[in-house]
């Protein structure tokens, strides 16, 4: 059984550009949530995403953005690239069913914003 | 504001010594809480959670935590540690029954002295 799968796993991109980061939750889950672990950081918050909807967003500005598919798949997209979102970008899936009380994480993305 | 506290942002221990890693949150109502460990370029692993009932809670690798209400604290402990516990170790809470948001600890690194 196939966990939490992100890709790419490192990226580097300039500032001012746009990129996607992709996951696939693990089989069974229907809730997909974002997190961005800057260095030495705890993972903060970004969104979640259940039937396809946007159901909470943490502390980020609008140039983060998301997409949940009926497979349950998600996209975090960002815009405008800022030297400061460069950091580890973690999904997480959950079954609503479960209450959310077991998340299981990805390996993560690796962004880098030269 | 709703908050979780790692006092400790680095804790050496000599191996088959026993270690305690301390989180402290600040809330009035129930929660769930959570330690996740991360290894090197690796996602983050569940290592065990409390929801409701006994106060101490047995997880894998030998981990096991105790929820004290009255200090609101979650502490970690192992009697006998190895060096591949050499690790993040991340405390989390969810503070809010039904939202699945979990908030971090700012983490601490546990290096195992051979």
């Amino acid at each position: 059984d196939a966990g939490v799968t992100q890709s790419p796993t490192h990226l580097i991109k300039t500032r001012g550009q746009q990129v996607t980061l992709r996951c696939s939750p693990k089989s069974g889950h229907d809730t997909v949530s974002w997190y961005q672990q800057a260095l030495g950081q705890g993972p903060q918050f970004i969104f979640q995403y259940y039937e396809e909807e946007e159901r909470q967003r943490g502390n980020f500005p609008d140039r983060f953005s998301g997409h949940q598919f009926p497979n349950y798949s998600s996209e975090l997209n960002v815009n405008a690239l800022l030297l400061g979102d460069s950091a580890l970008y973690l999904c997480a899936s959950s079954l609503e069913a479960a209450g959310g009380t077991e998340a299981f994480f990805g390996q993560g993305t690796r962004l880098t914003v030269v | 504001a709703q908050s979780v506290t790692q006092l400790d942002s680095q804790v050496p221990v000599f191996e088959e010594a026993p270690v305690e890693l301390r989180c402290n949150y600040s809330s009035s109502v129930s929660v769930y809480l959570f330690w996740y460990v991360q290894y090197p370029n690796q996602g983050l692993q569940l290592l065990l959670k409390y929801l409701s009932g006994s106060t101490l809670v047995k997880g894998i690798n030998g981990f096991e935590a105790e929820f004290n209400k009255s200090q609101t604290s979650f502490h970690l402990r192992k009697p006998s540690v190895h060096i591949s516990d050499t690790a993040e170790y991340f405390c989390a809470v969810i503070f809010n029954f039904g939202n699945e948001k979990l908030t971090f600890g700012t983490g601490t690194r546990l290096t195992i002295i051979p």
